[in-house]
């Protein structure tokens, strides 16, 4: 079945510096989510790109999706400590309706 | 908009009772997801609903789950019966399909422990 791996696993950075998660999947996406869970939160909704090589940006975010539409990125500059939690990508492909969560980041930020 | 509503926030039970999570979707989104969310697993589709339809139950670990949508504003997720490698946090998600993001919203989810 289709598979949504991330790496890293898990990131320990000094607030200032710049983060980067990547996410591929298994198979051709027609389209992928970014989500972030606070500790102890639910997933909560930032972005989502339907375009080959698509690049976009919120702020101190920003996310690219590959020419293959099989992987992603997310990149943070300058983390901040409000940008403590784990981060998913999450693919929509194949014939069902169904999105697949990666298997996420969790980023801790030292003030 | 109050949000996805799910309850209990926490249960904790003893193997072998039944345990009935429940959710109320976003008032007009027409798609309903259960996810469960573990260290070892992360997050893992376990059913999604179109319309109220099951659509995919795939992700169902075996016939101790059962999930039902009797309409549009209430799903149930019932594990019977329970064993503590059920232990987790149950999320339910919905969104409007159609629309340009697609976006799930998710509710703040069930903590399930099974001693």
């Amino acid at each position: 079945g289709q598979q949504v791996m991330q790496i890293p696993q898990y990131q320990h950075v000094q607030e200032g510096e710049d983060f980067t998660t990547y996410c591929n999947s298994s198979t051709t996406l027609s389209n992928i989510q970014w989500y972030k869970q606070r500790p102890g939160g639910h997933p909560v909704f930032l972005i989502q790109l339907v375009k080959s090589g698509e690049v976009k940006k919120q702020k101190r975010l920003t996310f690219q999706f590959g020419e293959a539409k099989k992987n992603s990125s997310l990149h943070i500059t300058a983390t901040q400590t409000t940008d403590v939690g784990t981060y998913f990508c999450a693919g929509l492909g194949g014939a069902t309706n169904k999105l697949i969560f990666g298997t996420g980041t969790l980023l801790a930020v030292q003030p | 908009d109050a949000g996805v509503i799910q309850s209990p926030r926490h249960e904790v039970t003893e193997m072998g009772q039944e345990v009935t999570l429940r959710c109320k979707p976003i008032s007009g989104h027409n798609s309903l997801f259960w996810y469960r969310q573990t260290m070892m697993r992360g997050l893992e589709l376990l059913i999604y609903f179109n319309n109220n339809v099951p659509i995919d139950d795939s992700g169902m670990p075996e016939d101790r789950f059962s999930a039902k949508m009797p309409n549009a504003s209430f799903s149930t997720l019932k594990i019977q019966p329970s064993e503590p490698r059920d232990s987790a946090v149950y999320f339910c998600a919905s969104r409007q399909t159609g629309t340009s993001t697609g976006e799930l919203f998710f509710g703040e989810g069930s903590r399930l422990t099974v001693l």
